[in-house]
């Protein structure tokens, strides 16, 4: 079936570090892929999404590349901020209309100054 | 200011009876969806419904009912029926249910004593 993995967490890193956040998926066809995040106590946010192979989502510094070949779509930044500090999810979406997000278990990332 | 909201967002139920959590939206959404999150797991499918009237078990709907009636509301009931039901649940909504581009509401978490 369809499923996401995501890196066990809790990440802990000093500001100013790189970050990867690794994602792998299992689908047929060809998914939709997004990364939401969860800042404490809040609902999830949409921090980028990539429709088709070989497209990168950025925001905020963020960015992913939807790798086919790999069915990955690992999450990385250049420079974390301790306001980084959240859950990350990563998240597909299959083809066929109708069809509801499936998430993977999400990624703690804790940042200190 | 256009969004999600969820009420209560916190909730005590004693064993045995039944919960009803609120999520209404003025997005002018078509879907909607209800998400279950616990520490671990990241999040699980409920039940989601892509138009008014209309709606879809998810991966862990046992225990819990939903309606459509209108397009802003989308309540879930927790019965009785469900086992475990002490967790933090999550409504979403998008703009219709071919977008992985959902929006959150803030949570409610039940707990059950």
């Amino acid at each position: 079936g369809n499923s996401v993995t995501q890196m066990e967490g809790p990440v802990t890193l000093s500001e100013e570090a790189f970050l990867t956040i690794n994602c792998t998926y299992t689908a047929t066809g060809y998914p939709s892929l997004f990364w939401y995040v969860q800042y404490p106590g809040e609902g999830l946010q949409l921090l980028l999404k990539a429709t088709k192979a070989d497209d990168k989502g950025s925001n905020k510094g963020f960015e992913a590349t939807y790798r086919k070949e790999t069915t990955s779509f690992h999450l990385e930044k250049g420079s974390v901020q301790v306001s980084d500090s959240a859950v990350y999810f990563c998240a597909l979406r299959k083809g066929q209309a109708g069809t509801a997000l499936i998430f993977g278990k999400g990624t703690t990332l804790s940042v200190s100054s | 200011d256009g969004g999600i909201t969820q009420s209560p967002k916190y909730l005590f139920r004693k064993e045995g009876q039944n919960v009803t959590l609120s999520c209404e939206q003025n997005l002018n959404h078509d879907a909607m969806y209800w998400y279950r999150q616990d520490p671990g797991q990241g999040l699980r499918l409920i039940y989601y419904s892509q138009i008014v009237n209309d709606f879809q078990k998810g991966d862990i709907a046992e225990g819990y009912s939903v309606s459509r009636e209108k397009k802003e509301s989308f309540p879930l009931t927790v019965t009785s029926a469900q086992k475990n039901p002490t967790a933090f649940y999550l409504c979403a909504s998008s703009r219709d249910s071919n977008t992985g581009e959902l929006f959150f509401g803030e949570g409610s978490r039940l707990t059950v004593l």
